[in-house]
């Protein structure tokens, strides 16, 4: 079983549509959630970034952990063409430690 | 807002050479990473850096690879002998000294291409 488990898409919505990108895991050790988002030829950046479980919102973005699930979603409410781009949900067991990825959703938003 | 920036954006070396890669994190960071995303694949963790020591590597970080905090704002990945199999993007990330919940910030990367 892979440690993190991500559909790679492509994912293709029209603007302003509610978006809806999820991950599993099996590690049960796995404290902080994160998504990034990368363009292309470009790193990854930083999108949400919660510890253990909940929800956290930042604008049009939701990000929620159930632990009890291993799962973890992220929301992006009125979505934009900008919006476009690879989504990668990441997480590590400590703060410092190193961060395992998911392969990445590729989200298209059409105009 | 402050970014990690690497040097150089695309790299192309012959098999066998050695290659630099260079990081300059965001000040006052205190803890640094190398990761690494071969094409179609995965971002995957190469190694971690802190009080000048390596912390943690991972399997594909074997004999060939190095790190160094050569001075005070630097941080390098050196490749001695490459491989055709290290063709990747070359990602540094670094972390606030914080004990409590930091991310960690990536730079856009470094484009490695061995011929």
């Amino acid at each position: 079983q892979k440690e993190v488990e991500q559909d790679p898409g492509p994912l293709s919505v029209p603007e302003g549509a509610i978006v809806s990108l999820n991950c599993t895991y099996s590690n049960s050790a796995f404290q902080y959630f994160m998504w990034y988002r990368q363009y292309s030829r470009k790193g990854p950046e930083l999108l949400m970034y919660t510890y253990s479980s909940g929800n956290k919102e930042d604008g049009r973005f939701t990000a929620q952990v159930d632990k009890s699930s291993k799962y973890i979603s992220l929301f992006i409410r009125d979505s934009q063409p900008s919006d476009s781009a690879t989504y990668l949900c990441a997480m590590s067991v400590q703060s410092a430690s190193k961060i395992i990825f998911g392969s990445g959703t590729r989200l298209s938003i059409r105009p | 807002e402050p970014e990690v920036t690497q040097t150089p954006s695309h790299q192309v070396t012959q098999m066998g050479q050695e290659v630099i890669l260079r990081c300059v994190p965001i000040s006052n960071h205190l803890y640094f990473y190398w990761y690494r995303q071969i094409l179609g694949q995965k971002v995957e963790f190469l190694v971690s850096f802190y009080n000048n020591e390596i912390s943690e590597k991972s399997e594909i970080f074997d004999d060939q690879f190095s790190v160094e905090r050569p001075d005070g704002s630097n941080f390098t990945l050196k490749i001695r002998s490459t491989k055709l199999e290290d063709s990747a993007m070359y990602f540094c990330a670094s972390r606030d000294r914080g004990l409590g919940n930091q991310p960690q910030h990536f730079g856009d990367g470094t484009r490695l291409s061995i011929l």
